[in-house]
């Protein structure tokens, strides 16, 4: 079985600068896909960025970048330059790819990241 | 353009009763999903419909039941709530089959079971 696992149960930052929240998964597949959602105090989830594990390069969208690492299973996302609206629970998530469209979305237990104006 | 769109957003039941969570979405998507999302955890999927009159059971079904109605609309029904069905519901479409297309998520029901 699939697990992802954050650690972090919190974070803060400083408006403008960068922050690195943490993400190990565990699973015996090759192929997956790999994502990390944002959840603002609205509720609604959001894709942030999307990691294919075939792909070596890592995903960037705007300040969002990941470190995928697949030989140790970690998957990190690095926000630059933070801004106010940032400030949301993130999880990361893990798919597989062997059953199709209901494979299980598994998530880890989510981040609270705060940016401090 | 609204995206996905759930009612409603706020509902309080007592067990036993039954209710249906609506959902609709005008980005003539063909694929629909019904996830929970409990305290402290990630969205766990009950149902999805792969296409307009399909109908599939994900990771937690039991206790509920789904109806495409059309492309556009994918209902969640709970017949008789238990005080386990407590949690939040997101509706999600997507153009095709997630994982390969992007998924889009309404804002959430809050539903809570007494």
């Amino acid at each position: 079985a699939q697990t992802v696992t954050q650690s972090q149960p919190e974070m803060s930052v400083q408006e403008a600068e960068t922050v690195t929240l943490s993400c190990t998964y565990d699973t015996s597949e090759n192929n997956y896909y790999l994502f990390w959602y944002k959840q603002p105090p609205s509720r609604q989830m959001i894709l942030v960025i999307r990691q294919e594990a075939y792909k070596q390069q890592n995903a960037t969208e705007n300040r969002f970048s990941v470190n995928f690492q697949k030989a140790a299973k970690s998957f990190s996302l690095k926000i630059s330059d933070s801004q106010l609206g940032d400030t949301a629970m993130y999880f990361c998530a893990f798919m597989g790819t062997e059953t199709g469209a209901n494979s299980k979305l598994t998530f880890g237990k989510g981040i609270t990241l705060s940016v401090r104006p | 353009n609204a995206g996905v769109t759930q009612t409603p957003k706020f509902q309080v039941l007592k067990t036993g009763q039954s209710m249906t969570l609506q959902c609709a979405q005008d980005m003539n998507h063909n694929s629909m999903y019904w996830y929970r999302q409990d305290p402290g955890m990630g969205l766990r999927l009950i149902y999805y419909s792969a296409s307009e009159g399909t109908t599939d059971k994900g990771e937690v079904p039991n206790g509920y039941n789904v109806s495409r109605l059309n492309k556009r609309e994918f209902s969640l029904r709970l017949e008789s709530a238990a005080p386990s069905q407590t949690s939040v519901y997101f509706c999600a479409s997507s153009f095709g089959n997630f994982p390969n297309e992007k998924l889009f998520f309404g804002s959430g029901t809050q539903l809570s079971v007494l």
